[in-house]
Order: structure tokens, then sequence, then C-alpha cells
């Protein structure tokens, strides 16, 4: 069975500045995806990143970067320049290959300071 | 294009009600999932569509929750005799396969009350 782990409920960062969100996950599987999704109060999960495991290059959107350590099933999210839109909970998430069913963490509360 | 949409967006019922939430998917998306996200917690699989093939209910929490699927397009999540403890959001998702797994694209969810 897949696990992911969050270990920060809450974090904050100053606007413009750059803040890094960790992620643990664990899976039996060689061949499995990574994503990071952002919940506004809205509701809705949006779509951050996507890694695939067979990368070796971590995954790039805009500000939003992953650290991506497979030997140590690790999958961190930064954020850079933050900016008060990007406040929402941010959820880790992992889906082995064939398998559809997305395991998530428990999110971290992500606040920006003026 | 349209996103996935849910129906209705806030629900509040008594207890042992039944009770009937809607998801539209993308247009041609073939692959659609329910999750419930209770407080505090991250999301959890309920049940997993895929084209005309049988539905994977391996994550409904009892038999008084079920699903449907019509046309291969709208799906119906029905929750009946409802508990206090079915009080949730109610995300739905759907993807289009494309030959690797896909990103699943979410809805707005139904924040269900049970009363």
């Amino acid at each position: 069975a897949q696990t992911v782990t969050q270990s920060q409920p809450e974090m904050s960062v100053q606007e413009a500045e750059t803040v890094t969100l960790s992620c643990t996950y664990d899976t039996s599987e060689s061949d499995y995806y990574l994503f990071w999704y952002k919940q506004p109060p809205s509701r809705q999960m949006i779509l951050v990143i996507r890694q695939e495991a067979y990368k070796q290059q971590n995954a790039t959107e805009n500000r939003f970067s992953v650290n991506f350590q497979k030997a140590a099933k690790s999958f961190s999210l930064k954020i850079s320049d933050s900016q008060l839109g990007d406040a929402a909970m941010y959820f880790c998430a992992s889906v082995n290959f064939g398998n559809e069913k997305l395991t998530f963490g428990t999110g971290t509360r992500l606040t920006i300071i003026p | 294009g349209a996103g996935v949409s849910q129906s209705p967006s806030n629900k509040v019922t008594e207890k042992g009600k039944d009770v009937e939430l809607r998801c539209d998917p993308i247009s041609g998306h073939t692959a659609l999932y329910w999750y419930r996200q209770s407080l505090g917690q991250g999301l959890e699989f309920l049940i997993y569509f895929q084209g005309n093939s049988a539905p994977d209910k391996s994550g409904l929490p009892s038999d008084r929750f079920s699903a449907e699927r019509t046309g291969g397009s709208v799906s119906t999540l029905t929750i009946q005799r409802t508990q206090q403890e079915d009080s949730a959001v109610y995300l739905c998702a759907s993807s289009y396969p494309s030959g690797s797994t896909d990103t699943q694209y979410f809805g707005p969810g139904t924040r269900l009350t049970v009363l």
C-alpha cells in the first residue's frame, strides 16, 4: 500500500520570499507518479506540478519546482517569489503506474504574510 | 473548455435521509473518480470509473454508498441513510487516458453536512 506523509501542518512565508513544503512517500512499485495539488478556500483542487518517477530531472512550473529524491522517497515543493495568491492548502499525492487511485497526504496550510 | 462541475455546491440533510451528488466530467474524459475529504484530512479514494469497464469500488466505506455513471459521462454518488460521520466534502475528478498515468482534474466539490 502507498502512504504519503506531510509533516508540516502549517507553514508561513513572507511575500516575495521562498518556501519549501515537505513530502515523503512510500511505495513498493518502481514506476509511479507524484503530484502537488493546491486547494484554495474555493475547495477546487488545482494541479501545481507533476513528476514521473523515471525522470531524474526535477519538474518545474514557473515559480514552482520540486526536489525529487527517489532513494530517500522525498518530494518537496519549492515556491519562489511567494505571492498572496499562493495562500492555500497544499497536498502531496502519489499514484502507481496503472493504478489510477491517488493517495494523498494530509496537507500543509500555507499562509503568505504581506 | 469547461472544467469538472459538481452539484449541489452545498447540501444539508438530516440523519437517515438519502442524498445524491452529481458530477459532470470534462468533455471527452473517460475516467471519473470520487474522493471524500473529511475535516482536516487528506482526500480518501471512493470509486473509479473507466470507460465501459466495471468500476473500482474498493474505496466505498459501506454499502450505504453507491455510484453510477450514465452514458460514460455524468456520475451520481448516492449515500443512503446518511450518518453524521458522512459529513465531508465530496470531490469528483476526471482524466483522459493517454497511455500513461494521467493527471486528474478536480471539480469544486460538494460539502455535505448531516445534522
